[in-house]
């Protein structure tokens, strides 16, 4: 199965502050990448799909890059309701793998 | 308006039987693909089981041969039957709709149902 790395595990930032997120996969994933979101108590919800294409409904201050191996999720300028576990999803080779996860706290 | 409700989880001690339900609305669940996915407390996301629409089904290593995924048409309901359930078993099932059928792109996910295995 094809590992996701993400990095870094957990971070501190402040409002309004740009953020990014790595996830780096075991093997080529071409464009087959998706991140998600999950705050506390709740289901994960979709934010980005085929590396950089924003879902419906989420703010423009979210973007992905990245094919291949590596990829990055940066948000551009924190808000509150951001501070959140994030997690990548490899979708090109069954079976689906997800990161680890990357938590982040209001510093 | 898509909705995912699950239910059947609570606490069961090893080797136990347990089925999870997932009831929908807003979509039928024949003409995509669902799949469940669990989470261990405190843990990442880890892909269980998938149903096709055209019915087949398959399985992560770590529950093949225990775990059945199945669905009941005229009820709208997807269903997992969890057998000789192991302590690592532990988690918060969700039941998830692909965003477009076999993308395995998750855009719909219930609110979860725990299971507790306790030897």
């Amino acid at each position: 199965a094809i590992q996701l790395t993400q990095s870094p595990s957990s971070l501190s930032a402040s409002v309004g502050d740009r953020v990014t997120i790595t996830c780096r996969a075991s093997q080529d994933i071409s464009s087959g990448l998706a991140w998600y979101h999950q705050k506390p108590g709740k289901p994960p919800s979709l934010l980005i799909y085929s590396a950089s294409t924003l879902e419906s409904g989420v703010p423009s201050r979210f973007s992905g890059s990245g094919s291949g191996t590596d990829f990055t999720l940066t948000i551009s300028s924190l808000q509150p309701e951001d501070f959140a576990t994030f997690y990548c999803q490899q979708f090109n080779t069954y079976p689906i793998t997800f990161g680890q996860g990357t938590r982040l706290e209001i510093k | 308006e898509v909705q995912l409700v699950e239910s059947g989880g609570g606490l069961i001690q090893s080797g136990g039987s347990l089925r999870l339900s997932c009831a929908a609305s807003g979509f039928t669940v024949s003409s995509t693909y669902m799949s469940w996915v669990r989470q261990a407390p405190g843990k990442g996301l880890e892909w269980v089981s998938v149903i096709y629409s055209g019915g087949s089904t398959y399985y992560a290593d770590s529950v093949r041969g225990r775990f059945t995924i199945s669905r009941d048409n005229s009820k709208n309901t997807l269903f997992l039957q969890m057998n000789s359930l192991r302590d690592d078993d532990t988690a918060v099932y969700y039941c998830v709709r692909d965003k477009t059928t076999g993308s395995y792109l998750f855009d719909s996910w219930g609110q979860g149902s725990l299971v507790t295995v306790s030897s």
